[in-house]
């Protein structure tokens, strides 16, 4: 199995940084994706990494480091509207089946504050 | 170009009670999957389709059941449903394997079952 860890909530300030943290254990490692959740609605698609390394998108950074089992999600120029749950998931192949599977952290909340 | 459309957006059951809930997808994916989302616990994947005709359990299949019949729908029956069950229910559809195979998700069903 898999086992997906991220804090539960976070608050931050209007035009500050803020980093989300995921870490996971996993064997098959093949992605790490984050989502982003606004109360009510959908997951939306944020970012993609399978290989070491930082990945920007405009205010929206993330980093992996697959030897460490480790993301993070990096958040910059804090906006009032980026108020919402983030979610990581980690995708890996199944040794037996060949498989690919989808598993998602609990998600963070982040509030942010003006 | 809608994305992924899921009907009904609210349902109220009572236990024992059946019903289908309709996921489609207007971007030729060919996986298609339906997830559960619950309080602290993250999505969690029911079943899962990797072509028409075919399905698949995901993590927590009991008490459901899927029908891929045509390639952008995929159906999501509950045959007698109990509390358990209440849950906010989301589908959603990725191209398979090429590029990044991302997930993209529909609007979600929000289900009752008292």
């Amino acid at each position: 199995g898999q086992n997906i860890d991220q804090p539960t909530e976070m608050t931050a300030t209007e035009g500050a940084i803020v980093q989300i943290n995921c870490t996971y254990q996993t064997s098959g490692f093949n992605g790490l994706f984050w989502y982003q959740q606004h109360a009510g609605e959908a997951p939306t698609f944020l970012s993609y990494n399978v290989l070491d390394g930082l990945e920007e998108k405009g205010r929206f950074s993330s980093f992996l480091s697959r030897s460490k089992g480790y993301s993070y999600l990096l958040l910059k120029e804090l906006q009032m509207k980026d108020s919402a749950s983030y979610l990581c998931a980690v995708r890996a192949t199944a040794m037996d089946t060949g498989r690919r599977a989808l598993t998602f952290g609990s998600g963070t909340r982040l509030q942010v504050q003006p | 170009n809608a994305g992924v459309t899921q009907t009904p957006k609210f349902r109220v059951l009572k236990t024992g009670q059946s019903m289908t809930l309709l996921c489609a997808q207007d971007m030729n994916h060919e996986y298609m999957y339906w997830y559960r989302q619950d309080p602290g616990m993250g999505l969690r994947l029911i079943h899962y389709s990797v072509g028409e005709g075919t399905t698949a359990k995901g993590e927590v299949p009991d008490g459901y059941n899927v029908s891929r019949l045509k390639k952008q729908n995929f159906l999501l029956g509950l045959e007698s449903a109990a509390p358990s069950q209440t849950s906010v229910y989301f589908c959603a559809s990725s191209d398979g394997g090429r590029n990044t195979d991302t997930q993209y998700f529909g609007p979600g069903t929000r289900l009752t079952v008292l």
